[in-house]
């Protein structure tokens, strides 16, 4: 079974400052997908970055990077500058080649100005 | 210009009401979902469907009956509501074919309340 681990539960960032969220996954698959969601205080989800497992380089997007590492199945969110529009929940998926979608059990995010 | 779209965003009902979710995506994607957020934050996958046929059905209670007319609307209809049914109830949709990552796109979720 595919799992997907966050084991942060709560994390603060000063403001300009950088923080990575963690993330882990469970697979026996070569060939997937992994995704980082926010969702702010308005409930949206919005994606953040996502990483194709076949890409050896990391993902990048604005003030947001990920080092993925394979062979250890992680995939963390390294949010550099942190701004006070980035608090939210934030949540790391997985997805293999089909149609269902794993996800962790999120890591809420607080901005201290 | 919403892409995916709920509706309502907020319901409130008593125990043993029938309601339904509606959702909509103008993306042309085939393939929609529905989660289940608790009070938790969890995310729990429910269905989703291909165009029109339903792919994903995961352990959910037979009250809860998703319906899609077309590709590009979702249905959740749910009997007999009980309190746990108490939520916030996203939908989703993604493009199965083509692009890279096809990431799902999710409407702005139903809080549900169960009296």
């Amino acid at each position: 079974a595919q799992t997907v681990t966050q084991s942060q539960p709560e994390m603060s960032v000063q403001e300009a400052e950088t923080v990575t969220l963690s993330c882990t996954y469970d697979t026996s698959e070569s060939d997937y997908y992994l995704f980082w969601y926010k969702q702010p205080p308005s409930r949206q989800m919005i994606l953040v970055i996502r990483q194709e497992a076949y890409k050896q380089q990391n993902a990048t997007e604005n003030r947001f990077s990920v080092n993925f590492q394979k062979a250890a199945k992680s995939f963390s969110l390294k949010i550099s500058d942190s701004q006070l529009g980035d608090a939210a929940m934030y949540f790391c998926a997985y997805r293999r080649t089909g149609n269902q979608f794993y996800f962790g059990t999120g890591t809420s995010l607080t901005v201290i100005p | 210009d919403t892409a995916v779209s709920q509706t309502p965003k907020y319901l409130v009902t008593q125990m043993g009401n029938d309601k339904s979710i509606k959702c909509e995506q103008n993306l042309g994607h085939d393939t929609m979902y529905w989660y289940k957020q608790d009070s938790k934050k969890f995310l729990k996958i429910m269905f989703s469907y291909n165009n029109k046929e339903l792919i994903i059905n995961e352990t959910v209670p037979n009250r809860f009956s998703p319906k899609s007319p077309d590709k590009a609307h979702l249905n959740l209809h749910i009997n007999s509501l009980e309190l746990g049914d108490s939520a916030v109830y996203f939908c989703a949709s993604r493009q199965t074919s083509g692009g890279s990552g096809n990431e799902q796109f999710f409407g702005p979720g139903t809080r549900l309340t169960v009296l």
